[in-house]
């Protein structure tokens, strides 16, 4: 079975610092992992995705996220926070297995950036 | 870019009624959409997959002649929640995944916030 943990419900940092949004996944094969961004009363935004290839990803508004398949993690990173950034964030896995593109949520982690 | 329209973003009814989601695949077809419910400060609930032109597919727990799921074409599916009451009142959330493209990110609406009194 897929699944994902996001360990935080709530990480705080200032505008300016670098910030890091934790996930690990439990997957039976292959992993396909997304980071997803939802502002209040919206629905989500693709931020970035590993299938294959380098580690590093990069995506939209700066995000990067590293795969890490020996600790199997995907945390999400930024260098320098904006308050803009506060949202809610969800780390996802992609069930190979079954129905193409349905997807696993982890709980979210809400960033909040003060100024 | 791929963009899934959801409506209306907004409905209030009363206990009772019946109230209809519509999520549309502006451009590109959907075989498959998905339905999710998220609750305050929680995260998203698949409620049930819509396949196009078939029956849709419902997680456990969901009753599925209270959430009725119609996917007539490759661009359009609707969700009908029947004689709602109060406790449905939540966030609907349609994603869908474009089928012409491998390992595509699932693209979502953007929510209907649905009270019931």
């Amino acid at each position: 079975a897929q699944s994902v943990a996001q360990p935080e419900d709530q990480v705080n940092v200032a505008e300016g610092n670098p910030l890091t949004v934790k996930c690990t996944y439990s997957v039976s094969g292959n992993p396909y992992l997304f980071w997803y961004v939802q502002y209040p009363n919206r629905g989500l935004q693709f931020l970035l995705k590993y299938i294959t290839g380098d580690n590093l990803v990069k995506g939209s508004y700066g995000f990067e996220a590293e795969f890490n398949k020996s600790q199997t993690s995907f945390h999400l990173k930024k260098p320098s926070a904006l308050v803009s950034d506060s949202a809610l964030y969800f780390c996802a896995v992609r069930d190979t297995g079954s129905t193409l593109g349905r997807l696993y949520f982890g709980r979210g982690t809400q960033l909040t950036v003060w100024p | 870019g791929a963009v899934v329209s959801q409506h209306p973003s907004r409905v209030i009814c009363k206990s009772g009624t019946s109230v209809k989601i519509e999520c549309r695949s502006l451009d590109f077809q959907a075989t498959t959409m998905f339905w999710y419910r998220q609750f305050p400060k929680q995260s998203l609930m698949l409620m049930a997959t819509s396949n196009e032109g078939s029956k849709a597919t419902y997680e456990q727990g969901v009753e599925k002649d209270k959430f009725l799921i119609n996917h007539a074409s490759l661009t359009l599916s609707t969700l009908t929640v029947t004689s709602a009451h109060p406790e449905d009142s939540s966030f609907y959330i349609c994603s869908a995944h474009n089928t012409g493209t491998a390992n595509s990110p699932l693209h979502f609406g953007n929510g209907t916030r649905l009270t019931v009194t």
